[in-house]
């Protein structure tokens, strides 16, 4: 099986922009979750999506959006970008069900606003 | 809510040596997860291992096992015969029901020539 991916690898935006990341999961997998990794703050959760329905949610402004389509398929979305944005966005996925599934992870988005 | 502390923010250690990570987990649930995930200077995150509260025994894959302390909520992974490519960061996880991911802060893992 294919592993996750994300697209694209690298990004540069200036503030005030808005960007739209995107995340296949592995095939079969129902759940996806977002994160931001900063070196400062470490992997913060963003939130998960299961079956299109976001599920969880972590403690990020408004600006930080998200949806999930009918093939599992994920979008993130920031708008009004800030100099603090710039983070590596990893997504991860699960299959979904109540296995104690690892999350797996795609190899990221590299965020850089200047 | 779940949290997740590893008090080591760097560690080193000598090629073909034995290391352990530690971990600490706060949780008033009986039933949960425990995973440790390695990212190395490529940045794809990848598991090392994991651990079923409800099993007391350690887990173990080759040269990677835990502590499991339950009691104690403690989880620590400890890598034997260290290698180069074992360079990377470390994260424990803590999981319920395959939601809710909470990961610690990370460990830098540096392995000496």
């Amino acid at each position: 099986k294919a592993g996750v991916t994300q697209t694209p690898r690298y990004l540069i935006k200036t503030r005030g922009q808005q960007v739209t990341l995107s995340c296949s999961p592995i095939s079969g997998h129902r759940s996806v979750s977002w994160y931001q990794q900063t070196p400062g703050q470490g992997l913060q959760f963003l939130f998960e999506y299961f079956s299109e329905t976001q599920r969880n949610k972590g403690n990020f402004p408004g600006r930080f959006s998200g949806r999930q389509f009918s093939n599992s398929r994920s979008e993130m979305n920031v708008s009004t970008l800030e100099l603090g944005d710039s983070a590596l966005y990893l997504c991860a996925s699960v299959p979904g069900t109540t296995a104690p599934n690892e999350q797996f992870f795609g190899p990221g988005t590299r965020l850089t606003v200047l | 809510a779940q949290t997740v502390t590893q008090s080591q923010p760097e560690m080193s250690v000598q090629e073909a040596e034995t290391v352990t990570l530690s971990c600490t987990y706060d949780t008033s649930e009986s039933d949960y997860y425990l995973f440790w995930y390695k990212q190395p200077p490529s940045r794809q995150m990848i598991l090392v291992i994991r651990q079923e509260a409800y099993k007391q025994q350690n887990a173990t894959e080759n040269r990677f096992s835990v502590n499991f302390q339950k009691a104690a909520k403690s989880f620590s992974l400890k890598i034997s015969d260290s290698q180069l490519g074992d360079a990377a960061m470390y994260f424990c996880a803590f999981s319920v029901y395959g939601q809710n991911f909470v990961f610690g802060p990370g460990t830098r893992l540096s392995v000496l020539p």
